[in-house]
Formats: C-alpha cells, structure tokens, sequence
C-alpha cells in the first residue's frame, strides 16, 4: 500500500530548464529523505529533513535544492538541469527512533535531452 | 570512510538453492544494517535489518549475519524461489533519535532460474 506518494513518475526535459519533483507522506513521519539512483542503480542519499529542518546535506551540486512546507511534504526543485542528472529520484520517510526503516516512494524518473 | 562495499554485484542460482549476499562497511560506528529489496519498474522494500547488538537473525527463509569485528554483514536466501529475482541492497548507518543516515551498498542483481 502506497504511503509515499511522488509526482510526477517520469519527466523529459531538455538540458537547462528548472525540473521540480513533489513528495508527500501520509504516514505522520517526522523525516523524508530523497535520493537519487543512477542507471547502475546506485542509491545515493541526497537530502533528508526532520521537522522541516535540514539535517543531512550531501555534497550535491548547488542546483539542487530541497523544499519543505510541512513535515509531510517535500519537494526537490533543480534549476538547470544537466545531462548526468538522469536519474530516478526517490523520495522517501522515516519514522522517529533510531534504526528506522525507510518507506520508498515509487520514484521519479528524470531524463534529460 | 563511509562506504559499503556489496558483493557479487550478479548472481545467478538454481531454485530451491541458497543464494548468499556479503557486504562490508568502513564507520565502525554503524549500528544498523537493513536490507532491501527492490523488483524492476518498484521501489526498494525492506525485507529485513539486524542491529548492532545482534550477530544473527532470521525471518522466514531469510537469514542475516552481522560480524561487528570484521565490519562484515550478508543475507542469506534459502529455498530460493523465481518471486526472489530482483535487486538486493545492504545498507549501514547510524540509527540516531532523529533520522536514520543510511549508505548503500553498490547492488547484487538475484536471478533464481527454475
């Protein structure tokens, strides 16, 4: 059953343009969590917040850039996309406590031409 | 360091046999070791985790070993069956109060052929 929900699922856009992907979680979550995986199906961890603060920030390129209204949404916006950043993004929440599992989104994938 | 380095990255069996996934990590710190699987065209899904003060666990016909000392944990599938062909990854972190900082292993592709 599908608790994390991501939109768009797929999105082809040409080199330079401003890319936003919207994440919500109906679990009553305090973190989210995006991650990139690459076509080698590498999961690397991009950005997480926790009560709408920032607490981990991977060293990802500056065009990238987390938003948050509340803890249930968050949203990843790339200003000016480039060719490597064809990936799937993959949202995701935790819920409070250590050792927590992660609850995936379905993904979204990016292709850019 | 931070990495988990995960292997065979491919890995193909018979069914009905074990199939065997070894991971290692670097931060001696990491105190939390999932696993997750993840089907073509799906998310990835945990399947099943151990922490730091456990050397063994097992749910059903899957079983994990985590050897502290070594810096060394893996998955076993017994009785593998074709619903068990997808991507697997190990992961480690340090499970905090407030989030969980998980690094991923690099993937082991599973294909259990009849």
């Amino acid at each position: 059953e599908t608790a994390v929900f991501q939109t768009p699922n797929y999105h082809v856009t040409q080199v330079g343009n401003e890319v936003s992907f919207n994440c919500k979680q109906t679990l009553g979550h305090d973190t989210m969590y995006w991650y990139k995986q690459d076509s080698k199906k590498l999961l690397k961890i991009m950005f997480s917040y926790n009560n709408k603060q920032l607490i981990v920030n991977e060293t990802v390129p500056r065009r990238f850039s987390p938003q948050s209204s509340d803890k249930a949404h968050l949203n990843l916006r790339i200003k000016s996309v480039e060719p490597e950043d064809s990936a799937v993004y993959l949202c995701a929440s935790s819920p409070p406590g250590g050792g927590n599992t992660l609850y995936f989104g379905e993904g979204s994938r990016l292709i850019v031409v | 360091g931070e990495q988990v380095e995960q292997l065979p990255s491919i890995l193909r069996v018979q069914e009905r046999s074990s199939a065997s996934i070894n991971c290692t990590y670097e931060n001696s710190a990491s105190n939390y070791f999932p696993w997750y699987k993840q089907e073509p065209g799906e998310n990835p899904k945990l399947i099943i985790d151990i922490r730091s003060n456990m050397e063994r666990k097992q749910i059903q016909g899957l079983i994990v070993l985590l050897d502290k000392k070594a810096k060394r944990f893996s998955l076993h599938i017994t009785d593998t069956q074709p619903a068990d062909s997808a991507m697997y990854f190990c992961a480690a972190g340090i499970a905090s109060s407030s989030f969980s900082k998980l690094v991923f292993g690099q993937g082991t592709s599973l294909s259990v052929v009849p």
